[in-house]
């Protein structure tokens, strides 16, 4: 079965500076993606970047980055430039390359100071 | 851009009855995804549909069930509800099975009195 680990209940960021978030994920299968979502106080989920394991590039929205390191199957967000509204809890997603479905990680609260 | 539309946004039931949730997904979208999401906790898979077939079942209980019908919409019909059931529902759509990017709703905060 796949696993999904956030070893980071809580994180917080000065506005403008870099936070980075950490995901591990365990899995045997060779087809999947992984996934970072976003959950503000309004419960929305929102995705905010996606990364196809067959790729060694590591994906980039703007200002988040990920840095996928598929051997130690690792996953981390990079936020740069942090601002206020980036402040919400932030889902890390196995997502399997056969049904689709998500498997999340226990998620991280990221406070963002003025 | 047209989004994953779920009704009712709040549903207010007492213990024992019945609810029904609907999920409207994304034109051209063809499979829908349902989540629970208790207080404070990750969204957990409860069932998945891909052109109006089962695709995938996670830790739905046995009183619940879902279809998707022919105009790809789907409905999660809760019975016999109990206290625990109460959580935020999430519908997600994507195109296809398999990596494609999920779009999620806005949810359904089912509350069980």
């Amino acid at each position: 079965a796949q696993t999904v680990t956030q070893s980071q209940p809580e994180m917080s960021v000065q506005e403008a500076e870099t936070v980075t978030l950490s995901c591990t994920y365990d899995t045997s299968e060779s087809d999947y993606y992984l996934f970072w979502y976003k959950q503000p106080p309004s419960r929305q989920m929102i995705l905010v970047i996606r990364q196809e394991a067959y790729k060694q590039q590591n994906a980039t929205e703007n200002r988040f980055s990920v840095n996928f390191q598929k051997a130690a199957k690792s996953f981390s967000l990079k936020i740069s430039d942090s601002q206020l509204g980036d402040a919400a809890m932030y889902f890390c997603a196995y997502g399997s390359g056969n049904t689709g479905k998500l498997i999340f990680g226990q998620g991280t609260t990221l406070q963002v100071k003025p | 851009a047209a989004g994953v539309i779920q009704s009712p946004r709040h549903l207010i039931k007492e213990k024992r009855e019945t609810a029904t949730l609907k999920c409207y997904p994304i034109p051209r979208h063809d499979t829908v995804y349902w989540y629970q999401q208790g207080p404070g906790q990750d969204p957990q898979f409860l069932i998945s549909f891909y052109e109006k077939m089962q695709s995938d079942k996670g830790s739905i209980p046995d009183r619940f069930s879902a279809q998707q019908f022919s105009d790809y919409h789907s409905e999660l019909n809760m019975s016999s509800l109990e206290l625990g059931d109460s959580a935020l529902y999430f519908c997600a759509s994507s195109l296809g099975l398999g990596g494609g990017k999920l779009f999620f709703g806005s949810g359904t905060q089912l509350s069980v009195l």
